[in-house]
């Protein structure tokens, strides 16, 4: 079946070690996306890609990255991690840039947890 | 910014009977979309209501959208254990290219 895989599911990290998510995708979509959800809270978009064009959130903080080295594969780097960046990390994806009419196709999400 | 409010926050109901959760926007919409999140896990789509569209059904769910009150419900019908989960709607913003979540509604169905 086509789908949106993330890996690791669970990820620890210490305080300040950089730290790599993965997420890849059997659909073909052309925008994939990066959501951080926090406890109890809506996911809030991060930065998308559209081909290979980045479209980054206006407050999305420097310390996160990243990066799409073709269709199927999307990094999410977080350089320095603090506590506050202890969430899900959700990737999705959408065929095209036009997301609203479109449904999202969402991987399981990683959980980030800082040390 | 948040554009979506969904009321209530939490819901417990009883199995097999109906459960009633709604979202207000601050913006006119080209779209509407609600998804469903089980805990600890991705959000998955249920059902995308446009604009021009008032009422939409699929399966036990039932979804409409008023443009004059800037709102939207989703109705779960006969609700079973499974339906337990998060549901939020989503609709764009400032473009069409994006689309922004809701605060959710988090629903228990007791057995």
């Amino acid at each position: 079946d086509a789908m949106v895989i993330q890996n690791p599911r669970y990820q620890v990290t210490q305080f300040g070690k950089p730290v790599t998510l993965s997420c890849s995708q059997t659909l073909n979509h052309n925008v994939m996306y990066w959501y951080q959800q926090k406890s109890s809270q809506a996911p809030k978009l991060l930065f998308h890609y559209y081909d290979k064009d980045f479209n980054n959130e206006a407050d999305t903080p420097d310390n996160f990255q990243s990066r799409r080295p073709n269709t199927s594969f999307c990094f999410l780097d977080i350089r320095s991690p603090g506590l506050g960046d202890a969430a899900m990390y959700l990737c999705a994806t959408s065929r095209d840039l036009f997301g609203s009419n479109q449904p999202q196709h969402f991987g399981d999400g990683t959980r980030l947890s800082i040390l | 910014s948040q554009q979506g409010e969904e009321d209530p926050q939490a819901l417990s109901i009883q199995e097999g009977e109906n459960a009633t959760m709604n979202c207000s926007y601050k913006t006119s919409i080209n779209n509407l979309q609600w998804y469903r999140q089980n805990s600890g896990r991705g959000l998955v789509h249920l059902i995308l209501i446009r604009s021009n569209e008032r009422e939409k059904h699929s399966g036990r769910l039932r979804v409409t959208l008023d443009t004059s009150k800037k709102s939207s419900s989703l109705l779960i019908t006969a609700s079973r254990a499974a339906d337990t989960a998060s549901y939020f709607c989503a609709t764009d913003y400032s473009s069409a290219s994006k689309i922004i979540f809701g605060s959710g509604t988090r629903l228990s169905i007791r057995p």
